[in-house]
């Protein structure tokens, strides 16, 4: 698709369930990357993949957060056993990353509230 | 690793120019991006510069780099209501992740 489209817009989990949180990049951009804004302010990066393989995860908590982007589907980003500080917006971005292309293209965030 | 610097918050009267700053510790960053994010939506890429440029300009906006002070301006011409949101500047650090400074949010008053 020509955006980054992202689901669900919003999604409401109590502490301790799972939440899943979905990304379709942009066709032919081979990046992707997660980002978590717990205010207003301050995006946080969590993750990115090049293609269906991680390129770096410094940002990712260890222990509840998962994410996987395979071929032919959306990426996804997985908290198990959500917690209530895990409350945020979460943005996926797709770039292509060649020597004329650098800018990253974001959707339209998922807002996960833990209640 | 890039460490991104913004004043939080800009106030203007509607008509002035509004100018908002940015400082960046990694100067290997190609590509420098200001991205502008209004309330409930994402990141809206609005301009970039390359790093070997001073400035560019692009209809109202003006981007003003300092590389010896690794400084990043925007300046927006006659600022308009529409424009109240929040500034993010943005540099990419080492493995082409785009590292985000906190953001100023532009407010524009009658």
């Amino acid at each position: 698709g020509e955006e980054v489209a992202q689901t669900p817009k919003h999604l409401v989990r109590g502490e301790g369930q799972k939440a899943k949180l979905y990304c379709a990049p942009i066709k032919g951009h081979s990046y992707v990357f997660w980002y978590q804004q717990v205010l207003k302010n301050e995006f946080k990066f969590l993750i990115s993949f090049q293609n269906e393989n991680v390129f770096d995860e410094t940002g990712m908590p260890k222990e509840r957060f998962s994410a996987k982007c395979l071929p032919n589907s959306p990426c996804s980003l997985e908290i198990q056993a959500t917690k209530l500080e895990d409350s945020a917006v979460y943005f996926c971005a797709s770039s292509q990353l060649d020597t004329e292309n650098t800018e990253a293209f974001f959707g339209q965030g998922t807002r996960l509230t833990v209640v | 690793g890039e460490d991104v610097e913004q004043s939080l918050f800009l106030s203007v009267r509607e008509g002035d120019s509004s100018v908002i700053n940015c400082t960046y510790t990694d100067s290997s960053s190609t590509y420098l991006y200001w991205y502008k994010q209004e309330p409930g939506a994402g990141l809206q890429l609005l301009t970039y510069i390359f790093s070997n440029m001073d400035m560019k300009q692009d209809q109202r906006l003006t981007v003003l780099l300092n590389k010896k002070d690794k400084h990043l301006s925007l300046r927006i011409a006659d600022t308009q209501t529409g424009d109240s949101a929040i500034y993010f500047c943005a540099g990419v650090r080492g493995s082409y992740i785009p590292t985000f400074g906190r953001g100023t949010s532009l407010i524009v008053h009658p």
